[in-house]
């Protein structure tokens, strides 16, 4: 069964630092790998997602990840926090169901605060 | 704005109540998904429907259902109510094809709390 850790349930980073959420998977191959960004009060909106072309992916707001087989991991990087950057991100891992449809299974989430 | 869009936005209710709420996906979205997020059950994926046939279920108590109509909203219901069920209920929809790599649009979700 497919399934994704995040580390970190709580990550604090001072404004100008960098973000780093760490995000573990464990999925047959190949893995599809999103990362969601909710906002207070929000839906879930998608930041990237790995589809098996390009390891590097770069997402929306300056947010990319690195998929790497060799570890499991997708982290979430950006260079330099930016106080609208704190909302709770979701790494989520997606297999097709036995129907042949998407199946998602989302982490249990981690809360970017951001400290001026 | 995700183009999807969910009613009420809250909705209070009583222990053994029964409710229903709305979804309308994305223009052009076949697939509909149900999401329950609770502090501490976090994200659950609940139950998919795929141009009104039902596709894949997750977490969903039997009290639950859920179904998606000819013009492609979906309705979930909930039934005989319970102090645990209170939580955001979040619709998402994706496009055509409902395969592994689609994104998923969430729409602002239903906050439902059951006193």
């Amino acid at each position: 069964a497919q399934s994704v850790t995040q580390l970190g349930s709580h990550v604090s980073v001072s404004e100008g630092a960098l973000v780093l959420l760490r995000c573990n998977y464990s999925s047959s191959v190949p893995p599809y790998l999103f990362w969601y960004v909710q906002y207070p009060n929000q839906g879930l909106q998608l930041l990237l997602k790995y589809t098996s072309a390009a390891t590097l992916v770069k997402g929306i707001n300056g947010f990319e990840a690195e998929f790497k087989k060799s570890e499991t991991s997708f982290h979430l990087t950006k260079p330099s926090a930016h106080m609208s950057d704190a909302a709770e991100y979701f790494c989520a891992v997606s297999d097709q169901s036995s129907a042949g449809y998407q199946k998602v299974t989302f982490g249990t989430g981690t809360k970017l605060q951001v400290i001026p | 704005d995700s183009g999807v869009t969910q009613t009420p936005k809250h909705l209070i209710t009583a222990t053994g109540q029964r409710v229903t709420l709305r979804c309308s996906p994305r223009s052009g979205d076949l697939s509909v998904y149900w999401y329950q997020q609770s502090l501490d059950q976090g994200l659950q994926f609940l139950i998919q429907y795929y141009n009104g046939e039902e596709r894949a279920k997750g977490n969903i108590l039997e009290r639950f259902s859920a179904q998606q109509f000819p013009d492609l909203h979906s309705e979930l219901n909930l039934s005989s109510l319970e102090l645990g069920d209170s939580a955001l209920y979040f619709c998402a929809s994706s496009g055509t094809s409902g395969g592994p790599t689609d994104t998923q649009y969430f729409g602002p979700g239903t906050r439902l709390t059951v006193l």
